[in-house]
């Protein structure tokens, strides 16, 4: 079946700008999580949505991030004014949640290279 | 200090070489260990999950974990050119709010 879907893959915006980063989860999946992944390291944790409910947003690095999934399905991502340290992998993950047999398998999509120029 | 150290490599063995890659931890909390496996300009791929002491084995793969120390391995054994990627460990505390923490990462290269 179809795995989680990132669009766009690639993304270059000039300093100051805004960008939307979408994330279309595993249907079915219940929670969906967004990781930022610095060249060199490992993902980190950013937010994390139960359904449409989002449950923990701790790791978002300053209020210019900002994460919806209004209907429970798709997500977006939004960085306003972006920053040069803000270029990054930005990685959504889904699972089927809590109630399932294996609530911490993650799937991840294939990432959106944010530069920052 | 970070809560989940893992050594960023790379580590180069010629193929059919037994590999082991480890993280150490910091928090007794991490109840929940998984290995994932990265390609480059891919996403992270699942490869192992375990939660208890011990070991698993799939295929070539094992994972083993060691709560009183702290410490969880991934052995590749006859291992192969495409193996060759980013090994990540990824550990979850046992709450409801399932986010995963992540080594830095080892790269692996292996070499026909």
């Amino acid at each position: 079946g179809a795995g989680v879907s990132q669009s766009p893959r690639y993304k270059v915006a000039k300093r100051g700008q805004d960008v939307a980063l979408r994330c279309d989860p595993i249907s079915g999946h219940v929670s969906l999580f967004w990781y930022q992944q610095a060249l060199g390291q490992g993902p980190e944790f950013l937010t994390y949505f139960q359904n449409e409910a989002q449950l923990d947003k701790s790791g978002l690095p300053s209020d210019r991030f900002f994460a919806e999934r209004p209907e429970g399905s798709v997500s977006t991502l939004k960085i306003q004014r972006t920053q040069q340290e803000d270029s990054a992998v930005y990685l959504c993950a889904s699972s089927l949640g809590w109630t399932s047999e294996h609530p911490y398998e993650q799937y991840f999509g294939p990432g959106t290279r944010l530069t920052v120029t | 200090q970070k809560e989940v150290e893992q050594d960023p490599g790379p580590l180069s063995v010629p193929e059919g070489a037994i590999v082991s890659l480890n993280c150490t931890y910091s928090n007794s909390a991490f109840q929940y260990f998984m290995w994932y496996r990265q390609y480059s300009r891919k996403g992270p791929e699942l490869l192992m999950y375990t939660y208890s002491s011990g070991n698993k084995e799939d295929g070539r793969f094992t994972a083993q974990v060691d709560k009183s120390s702290k410490y969880i391995s991934l052995f590749i054994r006859d291992s192969q050119p495409s193996d060759s990627a980013t090994y990540l460990c990824a550990l979850c505390m046992n709450t409801g709010f399932q986010k995963l923490v992540f080594g830095t990462g080892t790269r692996l290269l292996v070499s026909p």
